[in-house]
């Protein structure tokens, strides 16, 4: 059972649109989500993170909109850049277990110039 | 900031012996890493949570036998493939959870195991 359903597997945008990638979760005991960026061959690197008492956080070009009603939240990337060309994943943890990060399945965003 | 050290990045052995891959945590203490497993093109499996000074806790379907992990103080952790054949080829990234403050995630640069 897949607990957090990332979309669109892919997504190709030009220099300055702003890509939104969605992620939706099950578990309600989830009570932080982060998004990673990862380059071919590296280990994920953190973008931006949230919990739940917010509904959207921003930092730089990146902003998250959090849903927990609908237990949803998406990613957005103003301004987007060739370099921000990367696998993005969501993921979630509940503090109240084992800490484990559940991730989506990623997103492949390609930015053309 | 947090960073954890992953080393090495890329490995290349013969089928049937044995790869240790580190991570360090340098500027904390991590009571708790986890291993991943990645694919090509597909997101990160988790293969083990590692808390420092106790047994590493394995998710269903991965040999704790193949895959031994050691978590001997708050700022290493190892993981060994032992008899490594092709099919344990991969890319393994170690992760570790900050113990203080806001509690977040940091992973390490991850390891290209190839088995030949």
């Amino acid at each position: 059972q897949q607990q957090v359903k990332q979309s669109p597997q892919s997504l190709i945008v030009q220099k300055g649109g702003i890509p939104i990638i969605n992620c939706a979760y099950e578990n309600t005991a989830f009570d932080y989500f982060p998004w990673y960026q990862q380059f071919p061959g590296k280990g994920p690197a953190l973008l931006i993170a949230i919990r739940p008492d917010v509904s959207e956080k921003k930092e730089g070009r990146f902003t998250i909109s959090f849903n927990k009603s609908a237990k949803q939240f998406s990613l957005h990337i103003m301004d987007s850049q060739p370099g921000d060309s990367a696998t993005y994943f969501c993921a979630a943890s509940s503090g109240a277990g084992s800490y484990q990060l559940t991730f989506g399945k990623g997103t492949k965003l390609s930015v053309i110039p | 900031g947090a960073v954890v050290s992953q080393h090495p990045s890329r490995v290349i052995c013969k089928s049937g012996t044995s790869v240790k891959i580190e991570c360090r945590s340098l500027d904390f203490q991590a009571t708790t890493m986890f291993w991943y497993r990645q694919f090509p093109k597909q997101s990160l499996m988790l293969m083990a949570t590692s808390n420092e000074g106790s047994k590493a806790t394995y998710e269903q379907g991965v040999e704790k036998d193949k895959f031994l992990i050691n978590h001997a103080s708050l700022t290493l952790s190892t993981l060994t493939v032992t008899s490594a054949h092709p099919e344990d080829s991969s890319f393994y990234i170690c992760s570790a959870k900050l113990d203080s403050g806001d509690y977040g995630y940091t992973f390490g640069s991850g390891t290209r195991l190839t088995v030949v």
